[in-house]
């Protein structure tokens, strides 16, 4: 079976940092995926782990622990862009799918 | 590169009307799905495709059916259109198995009323 939990809301302030986490319950797992969605848009991708440790891709990185089911998003300096929903997603072995949780919507304020 | 084009952008529909919601892609990708995405859930995966002719069910393919001609183009039927169905649907493609990051269509906004 699949489970995946997130946080369903965040509030940040501009300028700041924040982190959203993630943890699954996944078997076979393989990969997990964060993807940014603004509202009535479409989701895009934003990272992808597979081995353990921290991703960094300018202001924002994706750490995994395979052993802890664990993941998290950080968002530094943060823009008002940047509120938007993000979506935690597992990859598992064999299928040929993503199994998505229901996202954490981060609102930005001044 | 158009990415992934996704038409209608809203539709109205009356109970146990039909309609196709179409998809094509011209990144010459192997894989295609289709989503649904209700307020303030996740993504959930209706069908999806691994190459032209084949086509295989997701969790939540009840109601739906779909067919892979063409690399580029992947349709959703809905058949018996139900209150149920109302939600923005999301067709995907990615060049290989689910490890590849997906790119999303804009999405189509369906209500059953």
């Amino acid at each position: 079976g699949q489970n995946i939990d997130q946080p369903t809301e965040m509030t940040a302030t501009e300028g700041a940092i924040v982190q959203i986490n993630c943890t699954y319950q996944t078997s076979g797992f393989n990969g997990l995926f964060w993807y940014q969605q603004h509202a009535g848009e479409a989701p895009t991708f934003l990272s992808y782990n597979v081995l353990d440790g921290l991703e960094e891709k300018g202001r924002f990185s994706s750490f995994l622990s395979r052993s802890k089911g664990y993941s998290y998003l950080l968002l530094k300096e943060l823009q008002m862009k940047d509120s938007a929903s993000y979506l935690c997603a597992a990859y598992q072995t064999g299928a040929n799918n993503l199994f998505f949780g229901t996202g954490t919507r981060l609102t930005v304020i001044p | 590169n158009a990415g992934v084009t996704q038409t209608p952008k809203f539709r109205i529909l009356k109970i146990g009307q039909s309609m196709t919601l179409q998809c094509t892609q011209d990144m010459n990708h192997n894989y295609m799905y289709w989503y649904r995405q209700d307020p303030g859930m996740g993504l959930k995966l209706i069908y999806y495709s691994v190459g032209a002719g084949i086509t295989d069910k997701g969790e939540v393919p009840n109601g739906y059916n779909v067919s892979r001609s063409t690399t580029e183009d992947f349709p959703l039927r809905l058949e018996l259109a139900a209150p149920s169905q109302t939600s923005v649907y999301f067709c995907a493609s990615s060049y290989a198995s689910g490890y590849n990051e997906q790119f999303f269509g804009p999405g189509t906004r369906l209500t059953v009323l």
